[in-house]
């Protein structure tokens, strides 16, 4: 999950399709994870939330799957908006050992009209 | 209610002077963080407050970086002598506890530009 490189990754999705945007994480040990989504000027913005104990977690129009025996994450968008279009980060912290947030890359979708 | 606030939102400065950025926390929130986020990158720790505890600066890349908060709620970040590569939007967030579950809430950010 550490943010590397200089070119986000990039997705284009029809207006009113589904996307999924994918995460993997770098510590095995976190435990906590959270999608946020960042539009142009702005600070990030927390979208949704997970825990290690659970593999999965729904939201409105937004779902976030945790796959930890391969240190992956992923956030799903249902019947994307124009709105929807930003960048995407996701983020892990261990919080038993109170760790600091690492963010990811980031990728940056794009809702096609 | 009011979101974390960031002043100013956008700083020029010439290579070589110091610059102050200030963050107004959400009212009530106990823990104030400090990122970094160059040019089409994700987000850098930079320094993070928790309560009366002592700051976690680990991620502050010189000594040229240092923040304090006072009072509990209101933060300054200061760049003293500040290069080129300084460059960069720094975002402060609040939560209303630290590191244990609650998300973070982020500000705009100041955009820096050192020229």
């Amino acid at each position: 999950g550490e943010s590397v490189g200089l070119h986000l990754p990039t997705l284009s999705v029809q207006e009113g399709d589904n996307s999924i945007i994918n995460c993997a994480y770098s510590n095995s040990a976190s435990d906590y994870f959270i999608w946020y989504k960042q539009e142009s000027g702005k600070g990030p913005q927390f979208i949704i939330d997970i825990r290690s104990n659970m593999d999965k977690r729904q939201g409105q129009r937004v779902t976030v799957l945790l796959n930890k025996t391969v240190k992956h994450l992923s956030l799903q968008i249902a019947a994307t908006q124009p709105g929807d279009s930003a960048v995407y980060f996701c983020a892990e912290t261990n919080l038993q050992g109170a760790q600091k947030l690492v963010f990811g890359q980031g990728t940056r979708l794009t809702i096609n009209p | 209610g009011a979101g974390v606030s960031q002043s100013p939102s956008n700083k020029v400065t010439e290579k070589g002077k110091d610059v102050e950025l200030r963050c107004d926390p959400i009212s009530g929130h106990t823990a104030l963080y400090w990122y970094r986020q160059s040019l089409g990158q994700g987000l850098e720790f930079l320094i993070y407050f928790q309560g009366n505890s002592a700051p976690d600066k680990s991620g502050l890349p010189s000594d040229r970086f240092s923040a304090e908060r006072t009072g509990g709620s209101v933060s300054t970040l200061t760049i003293q002598r500040t290069q080129q590569e300084d460059s960069a939007v720094y975002l402060c967030a609040s939560s209303l506890e630290g590191f244990s579950g609650s998300p973070l809430h982020f500000g705009n950010g100041t955009r820096l530009t050192v020229t």
